[in-house]
């Protein structure tokens, strides 16, 4: 099946520093990849969503100049949270979409990254 | 932009007890209605689907309702084991786009 693979699984960061977050789709072109980030015991919350190509769609309240989303082709989608500051900290993990719906549309989601900003 | 509540936020059942979990959804365009399983630290893992063409599906001791025209869906789960006990996530798309998730029930299967 579909598989994202995403990196880095854990990251402590220094307060100020910027950390980049990978998400590759494996066997399959991900035209479009969603990024959600998850605080402790609450729901996904849907930062952006991105597709190839194009600039990123932001959510109400995201700062697209502190969390810069990348899609440069068609199996990489990157998050750079700038200047991270420790309210930064959180779980993040990217869903990607399967380029085409064969039969439905598919969605996978990545392993997700604990970011820890200190 | 869409809305979804879920309730109960806790539910604890006795194992082999049945349990079940309430959406509501606020936008009429989507159709799209996953269920999440997600373990501390870990993905979320999909095990059931539901799509607004259907008011019912049902997998093993997992089944799903959709009341379309009351933007509502439930997740069922019958005869309780330990392994079941996570949080569950229900979301809501417009097929294809992003989803929208509720906000968590955390599940306690007492052996």
């Amino acid at each position: 099946g579909a598989v994202v693979s995403q990196h880095p699984s854990r990251v402590i960061c220094k307060s100020g520093t910027s950390v980049k977050i990978e998400c590759r789709s494996l066997d399959f072109q991900a035209t479009t990849m969603f990024w959600y980030r998850q605080f402790p015991k609450q729901s996904l919350m849907l930062m952006a969503t991105s597709n190839e190509g194009s600039k990123a769609t932001y959510e109400q309240g995201v700062e697209k100049d502190k969390f810069l989303i990348n899609h440069a082709s068609l199996t990489l989608s990157t998050l750079t949270v700038t200047s991270a500051h420790p309210e930064d900290s959180s779980f993040y993990i990217c869903s990607a979409r399967t380029q085409t719906p064969v039969v439905n549309y598919g969605y996978t989601f990545g392993s997700g990254t604990r970011l820890t900003v200190v | 932009g869409e809305n979804v509540e879920q309730h109960p936020s806790t539910l604890s059942v006795q194992e082999g007890d049945s349990a079940v979990i309430k959406c509501t959804y606020s936008d009429s365009a989507s159709n799209y209605f996953p269920w999440y399983k997600q373990e501390l630290g870990k993905r979320p893992q999909l095990i059931i689907d539901i799509r607004s063409n259907v008011g019912e599906k049902k997998d093993q001791r997992i089944a799903v309702t959709l009341n379309k025209t009351a933007k509502h869906f439930s997740l069922h789960i019958t005869e309780t084991q330990p392994e079941d006990s996570a949080v569950y996530f229900c979301a809501a798309s417009e097929e294809g786009n992003q989803f929208y998730f509720g906000t968590g029930t955390s599940l306690t299967v007492i052996p």
